[in-house]
């Protein structure tokens, strides 16, 4: 099975800070890998598919980068709303895999 | 609206069986894969089967396989999850997740999720 790191594990930013996450892959996955948002007690939302290309509804202060093994989800003005958990899925073969999520906190 | 209903889960005993049931509803279900997806208190994602939209291919994860079996009954717009020999490992949030379209495209939609707690 692909086996997805996710770094960092957890990270303390402000409102108005830009954020930076990194998946990397254990194999070339092309770009199929999504991202995806948790906020406590609530299901997953897709932010990002293919890597880069923005799930209807999704701000467009998300925003993802990437291709074979390394991949970014980048927020580019934190707001308030945003703290939560991202995931990242490889959507590339299955067993689908997960990263570990980075739990994005209030500083 | 795109809509996943998750249902069945609750409490069970070790070795014990469940069948959780998810109603889908605002897309046409015979034309998207469907995947559960389980989250154990505390922890992160982890996929645990998926489903093409005729239901002639399926998959598992490494930990459920041959315990768990994934189905879909297109006439009633319900996908299932049958889980036999559980363990306290097999604790969880169970999702239920709409892939785009087909077989290789992403997990785009989830349901609320349904608990499972496997203790005696």
């Amino acid at each position: 099975a692909i086996q997805m790191t996710q770094s960092p594990s957890s990270l303390s930013a402000s409102v108005g800070d830009r954020v930076t996450i990194t998946c990397r892959a254990s194999q070339g996955i092309r770009n199929d890998l999504g991202w995806y948002q948790q906020k406590p007690g609530k299901a997953p939302r897709l932010l990002i598919y293919a890597a880069s290309s923005l799930q209807t509804g999704v701000p467009s202060r998300f925003s993802g980068s990437g291709s074979g093994t390394d991949f970014t989800l980048t927020i580019s003005s934190l707001q308030p709303e945003d703290f939560a958990t991202y995931y990242c899925l490889q959507d590339y073969n299955y067993p689908r895999t997960f990263g570990q999520g980075t739990k994005v906190e209030s500083k | 609206e795109v809509l996943l209903l998750e249902s069945g889960g609750g409490l069970v005993q070790p070795g014990g069986s469940l069948r959780l049931s998810c109603a889908v509803s605002g897309f046409t279900f015979a034309g998207c894969a469907m995947s559960w997806v389980r989250q154990a208190p505390g922890k992160g994602l982890e996929w645990v089967s998926a489903i093409s939209g005729s239901g002639g291919t399926t998959d598992y994860a490494d930990s459920v396989k041959g315990r768990f079996t994934i189905s879909r009954d297109n006439a009633k717009n319900t996908l299932y999850l049958q889980m036999n020999s559980l363990t306290a490992d097999d604790t969880a949030v169970y999702y239920c997740a709409r892939h785009s379209s087909s077989w290789s495209t992403p997990i785009a939609y989830w349901g609320q999720g349904t608990l499972v707690t496997v203790s005696s």
